[in-house]
């Protein structure tokens, strides 16, 4: 089993909105993603949590705020976004170390709309 | 800094076979990994290579050359299910995090 389920599929939210993106696995990886997808366009890196803990910010805006409750869910926190963040957010895992192959596995992305 | 190119665009006939080429300048380099994605699902693993040479799946086979910075993803026996777009993504030294190219978009024509 390689799956990484992502929900909602499809968000519209107001400016002024606060809302949560989620993504969970069970394949006991300890490292996952969140990427920025626009369209016609490859994923941006936006988060790597390794253990549980934020190991890679890539200067995000705060108006994202990454949660790892704990080793199988990843929550993307959402607040005050801006129109230019409708995007497809991606979620992925992968095995944590270092000297294995570890791909990573893609969740199918939620489609956020900002209005 | 990053730099990973693809072509952006490539068509083929269905039943013939495609080379998607890719270039990389990177950092460092710890692996490059080929990703298809079908628009608007999510990229799923296609091949990895971390040595020099050629690492063939079935119908997919990706080449690598660490000192020219190159890889290809070779598709034979072409199908329409095969039209997507094909990520060359390189991960960096630490492993964590990967890098991906602008993607290249195959169609495959009857």
């Amino acid at each position: 089993d390689t799956e990484v389920t992502q929900t909602p599929k499809h968000l519209v939210m107001g400016m002024t909105n606060k809302k949560s993106l989620k993504c969970e696995q069970h394949m006991g990886h300890r490292a996952m993603y969140w990427y920025k997808q626009k369209a016609k366009k490859p994923p941006e890196l936006m988060f790597v949590y390794s253990y549980e803990k934020l190991s890679i910010n890539e200067s995000v805006p705060s108006r994202f705020s990454p949660e790892c409750p704990n080793s199988s869910l990843l929550n993307l926190h959402l607040h005050a976004l801006q129109p230019e963040d409708s995007a497809l957010y991606l979620c992925a895992s992968s095995q944590a170390s270092s000297r294995q192959k570890n791909i990573q596995y893609f969740g199918a992305g939620t489609r956020l709309s900002v209005l | 800094g990053q730099n990973i190119d693809q072509p952006t665009e490539m068509t083929a006939t269905e039943g013939a076979i495609v080379q998607i080429n890719c270039t990389y300048q990177t950092s460092g380099f710890n692996g490059l990994f080929w990703y298809q994605q079908h628009a608007g699902e999510a990229p799923t693993f296609l091949s990895y290579n971390v040595l020099d040479g050629l690492e063939e799946k079935g119908r997919f086979s990706s080449f690598l050359s660490r000192s020219k910075g190159y890889s290809y993803l070779l598709l034979k026996e072409l199908q329409m299910k095969d039209s997507a777009s094909y990520l060359c993504a390189v991960r960096d030294q630490y492993g964590n995090k990967l890098v991906f190219g602008a993607g290249t978009i195959l169609r495959v024509k009857s």
